[in-house]
């Protein structure tokens, strides 16, 4: 079975604060992602990654950055964390687009509080 | 753009009934479609797709989903719901590139 954690399930932040979530998959998989969940919003895209040191960003990149610097581990870092980031944080990875099993491996998110 | 729509936030059925839980989307070229349940403090988990064939797609746990390019719609399927089935499902939509659009989520409550 795939495999994808987190780092932490609950986090709580100060405002300011600069926040690493980090992301680990353990089935070699091109693809990983960053989405956050809103209640009504369902998941937005914030970046993902289709190799190493790859990057792009998806539709709501404002106050994130990420880092792949190894294949099995993409990172979420929020520069300094406002209280409208508090959301939950699902990493999520896959093989490379085109292959026949192209459904997303979710993490189990992490909750993420800023006050 | 691409686009995914659940009209219903929520959907109440009896245990034992039939249950469905509607999508449509919007996609330039062909579509992959997805259904995927979240559980209460879980991430999500891919439940079944459709990619190109046959159009209905049988998953996990007794769903299935079926494929409606006329009309655009994947909704989701049950022939009897059971209690465990009480989660919030999500459809989602790609067009052969990297990203997937999601849909804002229908939460399923079935009663006993």
């Amino acid at each position: 079975d795939v495999k994808v954690t987190q780092s932490s399930r609950y986090l709580v932040k100060r405002t300011g604060e600069k926040v690493f979530l980090e992301c680990v998959q353990d089935m070699d998989h091109e693809n990983m992602f960053w989405y956050r969940q809103d209640p009504g919003l369902g998941l937005r895209l914030i970046y993902f990654s289709y190799d190493v040191k790859m990057k792009e960003k998806g539709d709501i990149p404002e106050g994130y950055s990420v880092s792949r610097e190894k294949k099995e581990r993409f990172s979420l870092i929020l520069e300094s964390a406002s209280t409208n980031q508090t959301s939950m944080y699902l990493c999520a990875s896959s093989p490379p687009t085109g292959s026949s099993y192209n459904e997303q491996f979710f993490g189990p998110g992490t909750r993420l509080t800023v006050l | 753009a691409q686009s995914v729509a659940q009209p219903e936030d929520q959907v109440n059925v009896a245990e034992g009934n039939p249950l469905t839980v509607k999508c449509t989307y919007s996609v330039s070229g062909n579509p992959y479609l997805f259904w995927y349940v979240q559980y209460p403090n879980r991430g999500l988990q891919f439940l079944l797709k459709y990619i190109t064939g046959d159009n209905l797609v049988k998953g996990s746990y007794g769903f299935e989903a079926e494929f409606n390019k006329s009309q655009t719609s994947f909704h989701l399927k049950k022939p009897s719901a059971l209690v465990s089935d009480s989660a919030l499902y999500f459809c989602a939509v790609r067009d052969g590139g990297f990203k997937t659009i999601f849909g804002a989520g229908t939460r399923l409550f079935v009663k006993a």
